[in-house]
Parts: structure tokens; C-alpha cells; sequence
């Protein structure tokens, strides 16, 4: 049984599209969260939700806007995607905010 | 906000020797620093956490050491590997809910 899954593993999509990747944690954690990864390796927090509330909101342009149907799942939905949105998408979740943090297997969006 | 530095950004090391890795912080209330591993391809997967109550932990072949007082604290690899190879990441954290800063990532190199 996979912990923490996100869908899809790959995505290839045009600037100015609009794409989702979804993420599902089965460990009964309280936190989830989106991180992206660049180019140069960089781990860059994006949001965080605990119990489907807004906890962290870094400075992500608006295009993103995650969502917490429960506390279970945290999507993710890019609008107007842009050459710079190329990363490897990560999301994690953790018991009660705090100690380790449990990652999925990664998106890797390629926007063209 | 936290600042997390990690220093060199690439190592190379011999088959059996021992690899050191440096990380300073600049968040005199970070009290959580864990240590993740990401293999090529493959999601970060953390190795070894210690907290600010504690100096010095080990698990096997790895140890981590903390200086508050220097805010740093480093990762120990003694007899590696080829499968120790991978980017390390460090990181740290204030607490439950607060954002958990990474360091850019070092890439260790084992020859066999």
C-alpha cells in the first residue's frame, strides 16, 4: 500500500493550459503539503493544510491554488501554465504538523 | 524566516571512507533538524533527525551532530558505500505547523 500517492507520476502540457495533480495520504496524518522541486534540486515549500486549513502559503503566484477536500487529500490546480512551472511536483504529509515528513513519489510537469 | 545553508554542494569520496556534510541555520528557535536522502529518480526519504535537546544521535553507519551555540549541525557517513550516492538535504524547522526550510542539497558521490 502506497502512503502518500500523487496522480499523474508525468504530465506534458502547453503554456497557457490549465493541469491538476492530485494527492492522497492513507498514514492518517493530520498535514499535508505541496512542494516543488527545480531544476537545481531545490526542495521549495509551496502550501501546507493541516485538517484542511490553510497553515502555510508561501509566495506562490495565484495561479495555484491548492485544495483540501478532507485531510486525507491536497490537489493541486495550475492555471495558465508557464515554462517556468517545469518542476518535479512533490506532496507530503506529516503527523500533527511536526517530525517527518512522508513524500510521494513526485509529478514531473514538463510545460512546453 | 530561517535560512538553511549547506555546504560543499557536491562531494566525492572513496569507496569506505567517511563523508561529512555542514549545515548552518540562521533561526536561533529552530529546534527540529532532519536529514533527508533523495536517490536519483526517486522521492526525499529522511535518514536521521536529531532535536535541540540533544547533541549528538546515531543509527549504524550515520550520526548527526547539533551546535546551537554555532547554529550548525552536521551529517556523518562513516564507511560508505556506492549506495549511499544520492543528493542529501538538510533542513530545519521551529516547530509543529511552521515551515520546514531545506538546504540547497548536496550530491555525494561514493567510487567504488
Amino acid at each position: 500500500d502506497t502512503a502518500v500517492s500523487q496522480t499523474p507520476k508525468y504530465l506534458v502540457t502547453q503554456m497557457g493550459n490549465d493541469k491538476s495533480i492530485k494527492c492522497e495520504q492513507n498514514l492518517g496524518h493530520d498535514t499535508m503539503y505541496w512542494y516543488k522541486q527545480d531544476s537545481k534540486k531545490f526542495l521549495k515549500i509551496m502550501f501546507s493544510y493541516n485538517n484542511k486549513e490553510l497553515i502555510i502559503n508561501e509566495t506562490v503566484p495565484n495561479r495555484f491554488s491548492p485544495k483540501s477536500p478532507d485531510k486525507a487529500h491536497l490537489n493541486l490546480h495550475i492555471n495558465s501554465l508557464e515554462l517556468g512551472d517545469s518542476a518535479v511536483y512533490f506532496c507530503a504529509s506529516s503527523p500533527h504538523g511536526a517530525g517527518e515528513l512522508f513524500f510521494g513519489e513526485g509529478s514531473r510537469l514538463t510545460v512546453l | 524566516g530561517e535560512n538553511v545553508e549547506q555546504h560543499p554542494s557536491t562531494l566525492s569520496v572513496q569507496e569506505g571512507d567517511s563523508a561529512v556534510i555542514k549545515c548552518t541555520y540562521s533561526d536561533s528557535a529552530s529546534n527540529y533538524f532532519p536529514w533527508y536522502k533523495q536517490e536519483l529518480g526517486k522521492r526525499p526519504q529522511l535518514i536521521i533527525d536529531i532535536r535541540s535537546n540533544v547533541g549528538e544521535k546515531k543509527d549504524q553507519r550515520i550520526a548527526v551532530t547539533l551546535n546551537k551555540t554555532a547554529k550548525h549541525f552536521s551529517l556523518h557517513i562513516t564507511e560508505t558505500q556506492p549506495e549511499d550516492s544520492a543528493v542529501y538535504f538538510c533542513a530545519a524547522t521551529t516547530g509543529a505547523n511552521s515551515k520546514l526550510t531545506f538546504g540547497k542539497g548536496i550530491t555525494l558521490s561514493v567510487r567504488p
